[in-house]
């Protein structure tokens, strides 16, 4: 029962350092979600997918990029982190309802 | 404004009690709706879909009024386990995707 699998859990970032948070569905699900959470807050979207090789920003897209190469993965891409980046970031596969990754969490120093 | 509001919380309340949590919308297109719970440092999860005529599903009671743009959940005889931030979540369809958005969440601390 493996759902969505995102790794890493936990990274600690460099300003300006670049990292990929890796993201794999086993459900076969053509929708795929990369949201971030500031503490106290509610999830943002960052990007979504509808399928292989189709992307599109979400409300909060700046400083992302992701690809969607095969049905199972969906990595977001930070190139130069920065320390308002710094956050929760989940991944989730489907539509109603989403099924949510372990979430990565990630803080910039 | 933001799209979805909820209410402030922290709710703290006593095992048995009934609290009931609101939330409320801005787009009027907003085609469904749902409450999601999240533990702390833990990923969301489903609690349920709310449809227009109410629902229920054991002590949780989900609610909609679309001419209020407001959406409610009632949780009678709270149990120690209740205890999570509860987030209102709406679907805003956007072109070939559905989008959710999530509201801030509200916070339940039911006490012993």
């Amino acid at each position: 029962n493996a759902g969505v699998t995102q790794t890493p859990k936990f990274r600690i970032l460099k300003i300006g350092q670049s990292m990929t948070l890796q993201c794999t569905q086993d459900m076969n699900h053509n929708y795929m979600y990369w949201y971030r959470q500031d503490p106290g807050m509610g999830l943002k979207l960052i990007y979504y997918s509808v399928g292989a090789g189709i992307t599109d920003k979400g409300e909060v897209p700046n400083g992302y990029n992701v690809s969607r190469s095969t049905t199972e993965d969906f990595p977001l891409r930070l190139e130069l982190a920065a320390p308002s980046q710094t956050s929760v970031y989940f991944c989730a596969s489907n539509n109603q309802p989403q099924h949510f990754g372990d979430g990565t969490r990630l803080s910039i120093l | 404004r933001k799209e979805v509001e909820q209410d402030p919380g922290p709710f703290n309340v006593p095992e048995g009690a009934t609290v009931a949590f609101n939330c409320t919308y801005s787009n009027s297109a907003s085609q469904s709706f749902f409450w999601y719970r999240q533990d702390c440092r833990k990923e969301p999860k489903l609690l349920m879909s709310v449809y227009s005529s109410g629902n229920e599903d054991g002590r949780f009671t989900a609610q909609l009024n679309r001419a209020s743009q407001y959406i409610s959940l009632l949780i009678r005889d709270s149990k120690l386990s209740d205890s999570a931030t509860y987030l209102c979540v709406v679907n805003l369809r956007s072109g070939s995707a559905r989008q959710l958005t999530f509201g801030s969440g509200t916070q339940l601390t039911v006490l012993p």
